[in-house]
């Protein structure tokens, strides 16, 4: 148990353009996702925590107008990247934290998402 | 805040000889500690937490983690490393609702 997955798993886009990015628990509830970006050979960058119902919390830097995030139910996050540029080419990841179990401080990450802005 | 550190960026080592990968942590209170493993190109895959109980870990894919609290390290090992574990591996603590990693060691065996 514990799939999590994304949807694209690539996609190009022109600059100017917005996209969006799915991120889905495909076996359990997910009450918290959260947003990662990577940079090649990097660790991952925290984004945002996204809860379900309430707003997005975003971390130090991120621009919560340009990556937009909704979780509209307990088993789907979306992240939408609004007039993207090329320095917001990238691969996102998405990840989720099991609703029920409060100690489960794990988390399932999805495939990853790679973002190319021509 | 919590943190892990990594001190290798790469680690090689020929197939079925011993893998270790380095991880120490810095924490207030007890530590939740985790890793985790990359593929090219795909998300991070769960190995093996510690969050209380036995110093020794065991976890998914013969890898096993030994915690050490007067080293405050949580060091990743295989007895007997295969080609297919080359991979990019994390280590990670749960900082308040969030996890902090760290970044990141790349593991090649060699055939």
């Amino acid at each position: 148990g514990a799939v999590v997955s994304q949807h694209p798993s690539r996609v190009i886009c022109k600059s100017g353009t917005s996209v969006k990015i799915e991120c889905r628990s495909l076996d359990f509830q997910a009450t918290t996702m959260f947003w990662y970006r990577q940079f090649p050979k990097k660790s991952l960058m925290l984004m945002a925590t996204s809860n379900e119902g309430s707003k997005a919390t975003y971390e130090q830097g991120v621009e919560k107008d340009k990556f937009l995030i909704n979780h509209a139910s307990l088993t789907l996050s979306t992240l939408t990247v609004t007039s993207a540029h090329p320095e917001d080419s990238s691969f996102y990841i998405c990840s989720a934290r099991r609703g029920e179990d409060l100690t489960a401080y794990e988390q399932y990450f999805g495939p990853g998402t790679r973002l190319t802005v021509t | 805040a919590q943190s892990v550190a990594q001190p290798e960026d790469q680690v090689n080592v020929a197939e079925g000889n011993p893998l270790t990968v380095k991880c120490t942590y810095s924490v207030s209170g007890n530590p939740y500690l985790f890793w985790y493993v990359q593929y090219p190109n795909r998300g991070l895959q769960f190995l093996l937490k510690y969050i209380t109980g036995d110093n020794l870990v065991k976890g998914s894919y013969g890898f096993e983690a030994e915690f050490n609290k007067s080293q405050t390290s949580f060091h990743l090992k295989k007895p007997s490393a295969l080609v297919s574990d080359s991979a990019l591996y994390f280590c990670a603590v749960r900082d308040r609702y969030k996890l902090s990693f760290g970044a990141g060691t790349t593991v090649t065996v060699r055939a």
